[in-house]
């Protein structure tokens, strides 16, 4: 059972708004992830982080931010949330601490379901 | 491009029976295909990873075979249960980078009846 959390599982908002999503990974992996997934679609990498303090965009252009200020915590933040946005995000993490390896496996929260009226 | 393709798209059988399901990739360089399931409104866990040296991996009741010479992968699943109706999502890594670039397919819809 892997030890990666999201929260919240379910937000519904208005445009305009901000919103943050949780993240949080308590088996130290040092790589993190972010991924959006519409229905029936494959994943999309929106962002990553090697370790503390580094952070780099993904494959899909994205209006959010993200941050790694802990080993264990990767919140994404929307300024200001769009219908477009409404989608499905999930976050990973891999490697072990110091360790560094393409064959890692990803380890995936359960995802929180944005939809943004 | 790199794309990885996996068919059929949907699929639905009864309980008890077999089946099996493909993934077709282009990656290169080629470094490890994984496959994963999906329940729905959760995120995928891994199932099997296989290296360009394995052709078969199993994990209980399923079974990923490896052709990295015809580029193409399969998910063999044995007795089927209810709880096997998921999405299960074939992703390629490629040798490009040390985080090991992840493509990913669109995944097959498998749906188990009793």
């Amino acid at each position: 059972e892997a030890d990666i959390y999201q929260t919240p599982r379910y937000l519904v908002i208005g445009t305009g708004k901000k919103i943050t999503l949780e993240c949080s990974q308590t088996m130290g992996h040092d790589k993190m992830y972010w991924y959006q997934q519409d229905p029936g679609m494959e994943l999309h990498l929106i962002h990553y982080s090697y370790g503390v303090n580094s952070t780099e965009k993904g494959d899909l252009s994205s209006e959010s931010t993200v941050s790694r200020i802990r080993t264990e915590h990767f919140p994404l933040t929307l300024e200001s949330a769009r219908p477009s946005h409404t989608s499905q995000y999930l976050c990973a993490s891999s490697g072990q601490r110091g360790g560094v390896s393409s064959t890692d496996t990803q380890y995936f929260g359960p995802g929180t379901r944005l939809t943004v009226l | 491009k790199n794309q990885v393709e996996q068919s059929p798209q949907s699929l639905i059988i009864l309980e008890g029976k077999n089946c099996t399901l493909q993934c077709n990739y282009t990656v290169s360089p080629f470094s490890n295909l994984r496959w994963y399931k999906q329940d729905t409104g959760r995120g995928p866990v891994s199932l099997t990873i296989m290296t360009f040296s394995e052709n078969t991996k199993s994990n209980g009741r399923y079974t990923a075979t490896l052709d990295a010479d015809t580029k193409q992968s399969s998910l063999h699943i044995t007795a089927s249960q209810l709880s096997d109706s998921a999405s299960y999502i074939c992703v390629v890594s490629d040798r490009g980078s040390t985080l090991g670039r992840l493509y990913f397919g669109r995944g097959t819809q498998l749906t188990v009846w009793p």
